[in-house]
């Protein structure tokens, strides 16, 4: 398995731009999970959902952030538009939810800059 | 949330164990107690989780106070590659899996 994939790795925009990041979970998995991690704040859940559904985005900074996921293999999390205190690691992990066993398996991540 | 305590740094030796320490003392019964670590520019990865007894994998074991209100991560023989920052975390069983992950403890390993 390929494990979880995130794109892009980097990313440098401009504040006002739009900024896509993508997360194509494990298969079979049905939890997806955003994070953001700063050295100010650490490790942040942004938003989680569970067979596509967003179970709670309680972690989301404010309207500039907004997250989907169109099906069981891809998530977006979308920035616009974006400030320089966006800048971050995003990640983006899944789990298979079920019994005792909800293990996350993390991205890569993508480290978002914005100047 | 129920919240854990770590210490924000501990040191080790190579090859010899690490006792990794959190206390957790408003744990409610049916709280899962996880433990992820994250090695340098990488995303965190999960080492071992458990409820009330103690646990074994082939990465490290957790032993579980009787009361559950702290649990001890055992690395038996560190290595250069378990330099990371180790997270110990509570998972309620009516979070889908949600984890809210606190500042962790700073491993060094010296060769």
């Amino acid at each position: 398995d390929a494990g979880v994939i995130q794109s892009p790795r980097h990313e440098v925009t401009e504040m006002g731009q739009e900024v896509t990041l993508r997360c194509k979970p494990i298969s079979g998995h049905n939890s997806l999970f955003w994070y953001r991690q700063t050295m100010m704040r650490g490790l942040e859940l942004l938003i989680y959902f569970n067979n596509n559904v967003p179970i709670d985005d309680s972690g989301m900074p404010e309207d500039r952030f907004s997250a989907k996921m169109p099906n069981a293999s891809f998530s977006t999390l979308k920035i616009q538009p974006s400030e320089p205190r966006d800048s971050a690691v995003y990640f983006c992990a899944s789990s298979l939810s079920s019994g005792t066993h909800y293990e996350q398996y993390f991205g890569p991540g993508t480290r978002l800059t914005v100047t | 949330d129920a919240k854990t305590t770590q210490p924000n740094s501990m040191e080790s030796n190579e090859e010899e164990p690490v006792h990794l320490p959190c206390n957790h003392s408003t744990i409610s019964g049916t709280d899962y107690i996880h433990w992820y670590r994250q090695l340098p520019s990488q995303g965190p990865e999960y080492v071992i989780h458990g409820l009330t007894s103690n646990v074994n994998n082939r990465m490290a074991s957790l032993a579980i106070a009787e009361d559950r209100k702290s649990s001890t991560l055992i690395l038996h023989r560190a290595t250069l590659r378990d330099a990371a920052v180790y997270y110990c975390i509570l998972r309620t069983t009516d979070s889908w899996g949600k984890l809210q992950f606190g500042a962790g403890t700073q491993v060094v390993v010296t060769p």
